[in-house]
């Protein structure tokens, strides 16, 4: 394992359904950022977790987004009731609790979402 | 909340030559970070370089150096002897000191084409 891994790395579905994403992050980190980016637009935080805990959540994430670290290790992203405005793609990033100085992030290569 | 401007979506370069991409930020803090990181086409966004407030020194990286202008709330990138493989989404991004606070926030990003 030498990176964060994501899960499915496309996934099309129709409008109302609902998409899980599976992120694994490196093993020995902490810390798991959920990111969203749209076309030709920087990445937008969603959340972050720190082992289990899930310390913030940005106010993009509406009721129907959920993200889960059940154990600390690999999180999933669920929206529920997809609508056509959710397609992205859904960035996931780890990074070491406790580094000094300005810690790096390392990202997964991404899960598109595509909702018609 | 702090913000992060790229105004420039596209830019082109000379192979060989050497380009500066350019970064505004807004903030009420007096430390914290800030960082370029580059997305390739279809692949995972990595970290190219990285700068603390605190520190005067502008942060080099073999080819990547930065231009920190605190008091302008700026943060340039400067790419000297491009390359191919240089060719990519930028993104600039700020992060603030402490570990409440963890989260990147990023700019839209910039579009850099070498011309071989």
């Amino acid at each position: 394992d030498t990176g964060v891994s994501q899960d499915p790395r496309h996934k099309i579905t129709k409008r109302g359904q609902n998409v899980t994403f599976r992120c694994d992050p490196i093993s020995e980190h902490n810390r798991l950022y959920w990111y969203r980016q749209t076309l030709g637009q920087g990445p937008e935080f969603l959340t972050y977790f720190q082992n289990e805990a899930q310390l913030e959540k940005s106010r993009l994430l509406s009721d129907r987004f959920s993200a889960e670290r059940p154990k600390g290790s690999f999180s999933t992203l669920e929206i529920q009731r997809t609508e056509q405005g959710d397609s992205a793609m859904y960035l996931c990033a780890s990074s070491p609790f406790g580094t000094l100085g300005p810690g790096e992030l390392f990202f997964g290569e991404g899960s598109r979402l595509t909702v018609l | 909340a702090q913000t992060v401007t790229q105004s420039q979506p596209e830019m082109s370069v000379q192979e060989a030559e050497t380009v500066t991409l350019s970064c505004t930020y807004d903030t009420s803090e007096s430390d914290y970070y800030l960082f370029w990181y580059k997305q390739p086409p279809s692949r995972q966004m990595i970290l190219v370089i990285r700068q603390e407030a605190y520190k005067q020194q502008n942060a080099t990286e073999n080819r990547f150096s930065v231009n920190f202008q605190k008091a302008a709330k700026s943060f340039s990138l400067k790419i000297s002897d491009s390359q191919l493989g240089d060719a990519a989404m930028y993104f600039c991004a700020y992060r603030s000191v402490g570990g409440a606070n963890s989260k990147l926030t990023f700019g839209k990003g910039i579009t850099l084409s070498v011309r071989p």
